[in-house]
C-alpha cells in the first residue's frame, strides 16, 4: 500500500461539465502522475508533477489541466468533459528519479 | 517514436502450466524496465530490471532483461487461477534530472483455467 487515495472512485458526468479528480498521498512522495487507461492503448501519461507547483505535460495532456499546491494533493481537471475522456484514471507516485512507480486504485469516469 | 510491445496479446493455459510473456522496447533514454500485474483494479508492481542478464525472482515468477536485444521476459511456473490477470510491461525513461516517466505496453491478458 503506497498510501494513495483517489476520489471520486466512480463518476458519471455530462458533456461540457467541469470535473476534478483528486489524488491524495500520505507519504510525502515528490513525484505524482496522472494516467488514463483505455482498451487498445494501455496506460498513457496525462500530466505529472515533480514538486509543489512543478508540473509538466505527458503524451495525452490536451483537454486536461493539473495543479499541485501541496505535496500531498495532485488534482486533475477536465475543464469541459467530452465523451472521449470516458476512461479509467490512475494516479501514481514515485519516491524519486529511477524509483518504482506505484498506482492508486483508479477513478472510473463516464462522460455522457 | 518510443514504444513498448508485448506479446502475446492474450494467452489461455491450464493450471500447472508454465508461461512466458514477452516485452520488447524501443526507447531512446532507457533507464529500467518494470513489470506489473493488473487484475480488475490498479496495477501492482512485480519487478524492476535495470541490468542485463540478472534474473529477478519472486516465488513462481521470474524475469530477466536483455539490453542488447532490447527485450524482457516474464516467466510464471506452475500457474494457478490466481495468476489470471493482465501483465503490463513498462519502460522507465531516463532524463537524468527531475523527470521519471513510464511508457507502457498494452499488456498480455493471461487466463489460467482450472
Amino acid at each position: 500500500d503506497a498510501g494513495i487515495t483517489q476520489s471520486p472512485r466512480h463518476k458519471v458526468t455530462e458533456t461540457g461539465t467541469p470535473v476534478t479528480l483528486r489524488c491524495h498521498q500520505t507519504e510525502n512522495h515528490r513525484y505524482m502522475y496522472w494516467y488514463r487507461q483505455d482498451p487498445g492503448h494501455g496506460l498513457r501519461l496525462i500530466h505529472y508533477s515533480y514538486g509543489v507547483k512543478d508540473t509538466d505535460k505527458g503524451e495525452v495532456s490536451d483537454g486536461y489541466s493539473v495543479s499541485r499546491s501541496k505535496t500531498e494533493d495532485f488534482l486533475l481537471t477536465l475543464e469541459s468533459a467530452t465523451s472521449s475522456q470516458t476512461s479509467v484514471y490512475f494516479c501514481a507516485i514515485s519516491t524519486g528519479t529511477g524509483n518504482t512507480i506505484y498506482f492508486g486504485e483508479g477513478s472510473w469516469l463516464t462522460v455522457v | 517514436e518510443d514504444k513498448v510491445v508485448q506479446s502475446p496479446l492474450s494467452l489461455v493455459v491450464h493450471e500447472g502450466d508454465t508461461v512466458t510473456l514477452n516485452c520488447s522496447y524501443e526507447v531512446t533514454n532507457f533507464r529500467s524496465l518494470l513489470w506489473y500485474k493488473q487484475e480488475k483494479k490498479a496495477p501492482t508492481f512485480l519487478f524492476m530490471l535495470t541490468s542485463s542478464g540478472i534474473e529477478k525472482k519472486s516465488g513462481r515468477l521470474s524475469s530477466i532483461l536483455d539490453k542488447k536485444e532490447l527485450f524482457s521476459i516474464l516467466n510464471i511456473t506452475a500457474t494457478q487461477t490466481g495468476d489470471s490477470a493482465v501483465y503490463l510491461c513498462a519502460v522507465l525513461e531516463n532524463y537524468g534530472g527531475a523527470t521519471n516517466k513510464l511508457i507502457f505496453g498494452t499488456g498480455t491478458l493471461l487466463a489460467v483455467q482450472p
